[in-house]
């Protein structure tokens, strides 16, 4: 089974300053892998995803993350912080179930914190 | 463009009541639908997944139930709720290849069992 691992359960930085926010895969093969965002009291939303393409992804708001097989890693990336991407981020693996469908196996979160 | 609901956003229930979330997608045919639930300070787990209508897999043991009466409606339910149950349930849809989308979640219901 494949899994995630989040390195950080809390992570602070300043407004400006770099984020990263940092992902282990575990697989038997070649992942799909994901960001998502999830601000209080809401659903997830989609920051980007890895499908065997580019392995530095872009996605939404200035987020980033590279793919990097030797490393096992998916970390995320953004180059200067803003107060609005204080949220909780969760790195993905999805996996095929049995019967058809995939399951999103999710890490167990990193809380983003944005000072001034 | 594709949407999906999820209601109500937020309940407080005894506990023995009965219980019905209901989700709902719209703009695209025969999607693949989950739940999933977030108790408080862990990640999300999947309780059900259903790749049409009328048939539901369970991930885990519970006391919940799942149904999937329409090609776009997903339904979880309980006969009698437990305090366990209480968490943030989130209904999500993906179509094939999921690879190419991902997956799309719905707002979220906040259920509290007291």
């Amino acid at each position: 089974a494949q899994s995630v691992t989040q390195l950080d359960s809390h992570v602070s930085v300043s407004e400006g300053t770099p984020v990263l926010l940092r992902c282990n895969y575990s697989s038997s093969y070649s992942p799909s892998l994901f960001w998502y965002v999830q601000h209080p009291n809401k659903g997830l939303q989609l920051l980007l995803k890895y499908t065997s393409a580019a392995t530095l992804v872009k996605g939404i708001n200035g987020f980033e993350a590279e793919f990097k097989k030797s490393e096992t890693s998916f970390h995320l990336t953004k180059p200067s912080a803003h107060m609005s991407d204080a949220a909780e981020y969760f790195c993905v693996v999805s996996d095929q179930l049995t019967g058809g469908g995939n399951k999103l196996t999710f890490g167990t979160g990193t809380q983003l914190k944005v000072e001034l | 463009s594709q949407t999906i609901h999820q209601w109500p956003a937020t309940l407080v229930q005894p506990v023995g009541s009965p219980l019905s979330l209901e989700c709902t997608v719209e703009g695209t045919s025969n999607p693949n639908l989950y739940w999933y639930r977030q108790a408080a300070g862990r990640g999300l787990q999947l309780l059900f997944y259903s790749v049409g209508i009328g048939q539901i897999s369970s991930e885990v043991p519970q006391n919940l139930s799942a149904s999937r009466p329409q090609d776009r409606q997903f339904i979880l339910s309980s006969k009698k709720l437990l305090l366990s149950d209480s968490g943030f349930y989130l209904c999500a849809w993906s179509v094939w290849p999921v690879t190419n989308y991902g997956y799309t979640f719905g707002s979220g219901t906040r259920l509290t069992v007291v």
